[in-house]
């Protein structure tokens, strides 16, 4: 069964460095989402993307983040400079445009 | 904006116990409403969805009925087993692309 990846599965940085969180949604599908949960709190939606640009973010998804979908498979989440407050479980989610969003396994980024 | 609250955990049950994890929603209009799981170590799978006023979602022994006058939506299941220990996420859906706003999860520890 198609199923959405992410790399890596756990992430740690030093405050102030950049990191890239990637993801690969399911072939067919045409719209991309991240969101991310921090320990203890709930899922919260940072962007989705459709058409090769951003179609909705949230309030969370400042000047810091930016989606990309950089060949025919990958889409990624980078954070220019992370802060502390960045830890969090991020998940990529894609669908073809039906309610139902496939969901990846996580990346877990620790800033230290 | 919409919101869902979902009951605190984690719920601690034996084996062939029944389970209600209680869900409820604010939000303009008539959102879709879903139930995801997270096993550990795994990402969110959907586990039922419904889409309007008194609809039933099912799965493998889990139910949960959307109720528009008491905007709820409860999971619930008759015998629980030891292998559906994990998170459980109430979820709702505006429209078809939308974003989904989640609960914050109900950790289920189910003991043989």
């Amino acid at each position: 069964e198609p199923e959405v990846t992410q790399t890596p599965s756990h992430q740690v940085t030093q405050m102030g460095q950049e990191v890239i969180l990637r993801c690969v949604p399911i072939s067919n599908h045409l719209y991309f989402y991240w969101y991310r949960q921090i320990l203890g709190q709930k899922v919260e939606f940072l962007v989705s993307f459709y058409n090769n640009e951003i179609s909705e973010k949230s309030e969370i998804f400042d000047d810091q983040f930016s989606v990309e979908r950089p060949d025919g498979s990958n889409f990624t989440l980078k954070i220019r400079s992370t802060k502390l407050e960045d830890s969090a479980m991020y998940f990529c989610a894609s669908t073809a445009g039906s309610y139902e969003q496939y969901f990846g396994p996580g990346t877990r980024l620790t800033v230290t | 904006g919409d919101s869902v609250t979902q009951m605190e955990g984690p719920v601690t049950l034996s084996e062939e116990a029944f389970l209600t994890i209680n869900c409820t929603y604010t939000a303009t209009g008539y959102p879709s409403l879903f139930w995801y799981v997270q096993y550990p170590g795994e990402g969110l799978q959907l586990l039922l969805k419904a889409t309007k006023a008194d609809d039933k979602g099912s799965n493998k022994g889990f139910e949960a009925t959307y109720r528009k006058e008491t905007t709820s939506f409860h999971l619930e299941k008759g015998s629980v087993q030891v292998s559906d220990s994990a998170v459980y996420f109430c979820a709702a859906l505006n429209s078809g692309y939308s974003t989904l706003t989640f609960g914050k999860g109900t950790m289920l520890l189910v003991s043989p």
